[in-house]
């Protein structure tokens, strides 16, 4: 139980398009879904907090108006990049905690989503 | 501020040698920590859980204790082997956010 999907895996798209990602929970609701980024080597930096239903929550140095969150449902958030630049390129991990869990500091975490800005 | 390291920062030891990854964090408020192995270019498997009030945890050969008020975790990995090879990543949880360790980059070799 308590799987993360994400999709697509892989992305690799022209300088100034956008580009989503989707992070869906399988098997549990989710009330909410964290997104963070990874660079080479270095360790994940969370981005922003979604909750289902209202606007996410950035991180200090995250604009909002190029990385926007949408948590429409109770196991779908997508980030979507806006006008990608090649400095966007990156590793993108979501993840989601378990509503009614016991334990609802615990996240799971997807797959991951490279993406790449040419 | 919350701030988790690890150390050491790479490792590389011969297969069949026990190891001790170690993490720190600043702040002792934690809810749980969690330790992790990535593979390169792939995402997080979750390798064992501690909750705020246990002491340690285990899992086949490996075994991860927290210390709390010392602000430190070990992740002992018990005759190692090559396919223990990864970046292996603490983090821990407080107030609803995950706050990642630099990671411990570990090379068993054959």
């Amino acid at each position: 139980g308590a799987v993360v999907s994400q999709h697509p895996s892989r992305v690799i798209c022209k300088s100034g398009t956008s580009v989503k990602i989707e992070c869906r929970s399988l098997d549990f609701q989710a009330t909410t879904m964290f997104w963070y980024r990874q660079f080479p080597k270095q360790s994940l930096m969370l981005m922003a907090t979604s909750n289902e239903g209202s606007k996410a929550t950035y991180e200090q140095g995250v604009e909002k108006d190029k990385f926007l969150i949408n948590h429409a449902s109770l196991t779908l958030s997508t980030l979507t990049v806006t006008s990608a630049h090649p400095e966007d390129s990156s590793f993108y991990i979501c993840s989601a905690t378990w509503l009614g869990g016991t334990n609802q500091e615990t996240q799971y975490f997807g797959p991951g989503t490279r993406l790449l800005v040419l | 501020k919350q701030e988790v390291t690890q150390i050491p920062a790479a490792l590389s030891v011969p297969e069949g040698e026990n190891l001790v990854l170690n993490c720190s964090f600043t702040d002792s408020a934690i809810y749980n920590l969690q330790w992790f192995r990535q593979d390169p270019g792939k995402g997080l498997t979750s390798l064992l859980l501690i909750q705020s009030s246990q002491r340690e945890q285990t899992s086949g050969r490996l075994n991860a204790s927290l210390d709390k008020s010392s602000g430190r975790s070990t992740l002992y990995i018990a005759a190692s082997q090559p396919g223990d090879s990864a970046t292996y990543l603490c983090a821990v949880s407080g107030t609803y956010k995950y706050i990642f360790g630099t990671g411990t980059r570990l090379k068993v070799l054959a």
